[in-house]
């Protein structure tokens, strides 16, 4: 099955500066990603996503790149700013499985 | 566009009673999700809807839960009894194409947080 994990549980970071969240993940048949963003007493959010016949894809302020050969992919935000400060999934799917598995999520904090 | 409707916010009852939850996914959509989500995890699917037939629910402790979608439209999860390990953020997700892939863009409401005593 598919295993997807989180490196660190927490993120501080000064705003305006860059934002990288890592994401691990052990099956080399998953070929599909998605960042979630979740808001606290909200349901997540849809960030970005990237197949893996993809290296790199980028969004608004975001960029989300992915290594096959370590099997890790992560999510990057520019410029980050307090309407940042939420915890962030990422969610893999491995090969033809219907769902998603998720990680445990970083909590993005964003310092003023 | 209104997003995913979830009722009520919170709930807390003592274990071995019973709850219901209820969501009202985006007009149009197909596929409805429903999650559980424990404190400092990622969200767990729990089962998943393609109009009012079931897709998957290998997840689904069927013991204790139920779920159904009638009319394809809105949906209840009902937990009977409730364990203390049920207490958790109940999410409802919907997504626009009948598929159901895991590649299309599920929309999440805002969860019912449940809490067992």
């Amino acid at each position: 099955g598919e295993s997807v994990g989180l490196h660190l549980p927490t993120l501080s970071v000064q705003e305006g500066d860059n934002s990288i969240i890592n994401c691990a993940y052990s099956n080399s048949a998953s070929d599909y990603f998605i960042w979630y963003k979740q808001e606290s007493g909200k349901g997540p959010q849809f960030i970005i996503d990237i197949r893996s016949n993809m290296d790199k894809r980028q969004g608004q302020r975001v960029t989300v790149l992915l290594n096959k050969t370590v099997k890790h992919l992560s999510l990057q935000i520019a410029a980050t700013q307090p309407g940042d400060s939420a915890v962030y999934f990422c969610a893999g799917r491995e090969g033809s499985a219907r769902q998603l598995t998720f990680g445990s999520g970083t909590q993005l904090t964003v310092l003023p | 566009e209104a997003g995913v409707a979830q009722s009520p916010r919170y709930k807390i009852i003592e274990k071995r009673q019973s709850v219901a939850f209820w969501c009202n996914p985006i007009s149009g959509h197909a596929t409805l999700y429903w999650y559980q989500q424990i404190l400092g995890q990622g969200p767990k699917l729990l089962i998943q809807f393609q109009n009012n037939g079931v897709v998957d629910d290998s997840q689904l402790p069927k013991d204790r839960f139920s779920a159904e979608r009638l009319k394809g439209v809105d949906s209840t999860l009902k937990i009977q009894p409730a364990k203390l390990e049920d207490s958790a953020v109940y999410l409802c997700a919907s997504s626009l194409d009948q598929r159901g892939l895991p590649t299309d863009t599920q929309y999440f409401g805002p969860g019912t947080r449940l809490t067992v005593l």
